[in-house]
């Protein structure tokens, strides 16, 4: 099956600075998504891109489908950003996804 | 407001015991979809329902059996055949190609 590694593992910022999250894959695929998982453990959708740019806020995502990889990018960024970051990917006709390990983020003040 | 709602949001289990976690979505979503979620790690499919009254096997299946039985609803039970249960459940759902929105999860511990 699809592998799904993330990079960094662990991240630790001060607040107002900016960071950059990979995610590689080792298959084509259907569908990618970018989770925040909060200290609480709600799982928050981010974004759905398997190809392309996209920009929400403070938060901004690129996947390069043909070369396999998702960056997730988090500017100037705030202690309310601090969690678990999970990228997921799906290769088949079912949509079931395949979760990386994360990149345990901690922003200090 | 649509969304998915998971219940309780804590469980024990007692050994030897069944114990039941209920997944409902008003999002009139097709799928539906149950993953387990250990410390430190990313989450893994259970199992998954593509439509009412038929369900399939994830990753780690072994000690769990679901229902769908409603379009609504997707509820997994914890069996006394899963030996290592104490976990966080996640459910989630999805139509067509679109993403998939989770629920809050249940926290399972053992007594």
């Amino acid at each position: 099956g699809i592998q799904v590694e993330q990079s960094p593992p662990d991240l630790i910022l001060q607040e107002g600075a900016n960071s950059t999250l990979r995610c590689n894959f080792s298959d084509s695929v259907n569908n990618l998504q970018w989770f925040h998982q909060n200290p609480w453990g709600q799982l928050i959708n981010l974004f759905y891109i398997p190809s392309g740019t996209k920009q929400n806020g403070r938060l901004s995502a690129t996947t390069v489908a043909t070369e396999r990889y998702s960056l997730l990018y988090i500017s100037s960024s705030q202690t309310t950003d601090s969690g678990v970051y999970f990228c997921a990917v799906d290769g088949g006709a079912t949509n079931k996804l395949i979760f990386g390990t994360g990149t345990l983020l901690a922003v200090q003040p | 407001d649509g969304g998915i709602t998971q219940s309780p949001k804590y469980l024990f289990r007692k050994e030897g015991q069944n114990v039941t976690l209920s997944c409902e979505q008003n999002l009139n979503h097709d799928a539906m979809y149950w993953y387990r979620q250990d410390p430190g790690q990313g989450l893994r499919l259970i199992y998954y329902s593509q439509i009412v009254n038929d369900f399939q096997k994830g990753d780690i299946a072994e000690g769990y059996s679901v229902s769908r039985e409603k379009k609504e609803s997707f509820p997994l039970t914890v069996t006394s055949a899963q030996k290592n249960p104490t976990a966080f459940y996640l459910c989630a759902s999805s139509t067509g190609r679109q993403p998939q929105h989770f629920g809050d999860g249940t926290r399972l511990s053992i007594l």
